[in-house]
């Protein structure tokens, strides 16, 4: 399976940040995986965002679960994150990844990465 | 939530030679859910290990893990030129799941 971001590139503060990840060669709807969403601001370390699940369940990391939304788009075998009210801090790469499906609810971990893709919150 | 904290930040090692990192919790890691990922330099993290020790598909030998509670290592018994990365540990025994900061391995 392959995983492949697309996003804005640029976003200005306070708007909403949305980003869509493509999966190729597997269906995200699969009781296996968790479909996940993580970020790396610029020369700094990795931060969970949260998952879908191929019922529709979502889990947030409480840090961002207030400004946060990812869903599954029906029509196509992609998933999005929609991030409101941007600041430069939210300035990142971005992420899609497959999470493994454990016994221990709201946890995983990662299998398979996409490439990522850099956004930047600025006026 | 759980912090990990990994040690050394940096480690300045010459190819074949052997690499330590450590990945302490926090609190304990239920089940030794931990898993250790590489990231080269503008590329995705790749998972290396899970539960701490399992390695994943196409890693090679001379990447292995242990450890358990609160305490993990990852070992790299003999240093490829390929091997010189950022190398993260992650958790996965409580929500939220949480990284480690990275250790950095320079070629020395």
């Amino acid at each position: 399976v392959e995983l492949q971001e697309s996003g804005p590139g640029l976003v200005k503060p306070s708007e909403t940040l949305s980003l869509t990840c493509n999966v190729s060669g597997g269906s995200v709807f699969t009781s296996n995986y968790f479909w996940s969403i993580i970020r790396q601001p610029p020369g700094k370390g990795l931060e969970w965002i949260g998952y879908i699940y191929y019922s529709g369940s979502t889990e947030y990391n409480p840090s961002l679960e207030s400004r946060v939304t990812i869903s599954f788009d029906t029509s196509k075998n992609q998933f999005s994150l929609k991030l409101t009210s941007v600041t430069a801090a939210d300035t990142a790469v971005y992420y899609c990844a497959r999470g493994v499906v454990t016994m221990i609810r709201g946890t995983t971990w990662f299998d398979t990465w996409g490439q990522g893709t850099l956004v930047t919150v600025s006026s | 939530d759980i912090v990990l904290t990994q040690s050394p930040d940096t480690l300045s090692l010459s190819p074949g030679e052997r690499a330590t990192l450590s990945c302490r919790a926090s609190q304990t890691v239920s089940t030794n859910y931990l898993a250790w990922y590489q990231q080269m330099a503008g590329q995705a993290p790749r998972l290396l290990l899970s539960g701490a020790s399992r390695r994943a598909p196409g890693i090679p030998d001379r990447f292995s893990g242990s450890g358990s509670g609160t305490d993990f290592t990852l070992t790299i018994s003999r240093l490829e030129p390929e091997d010189f990365a950022v190398y993260y540990c992650q958790q996965y025994g409580s929500s939220p799941i949480t990284f480690g900061p990275g250790t950095r391995l320079d070629i020395k």
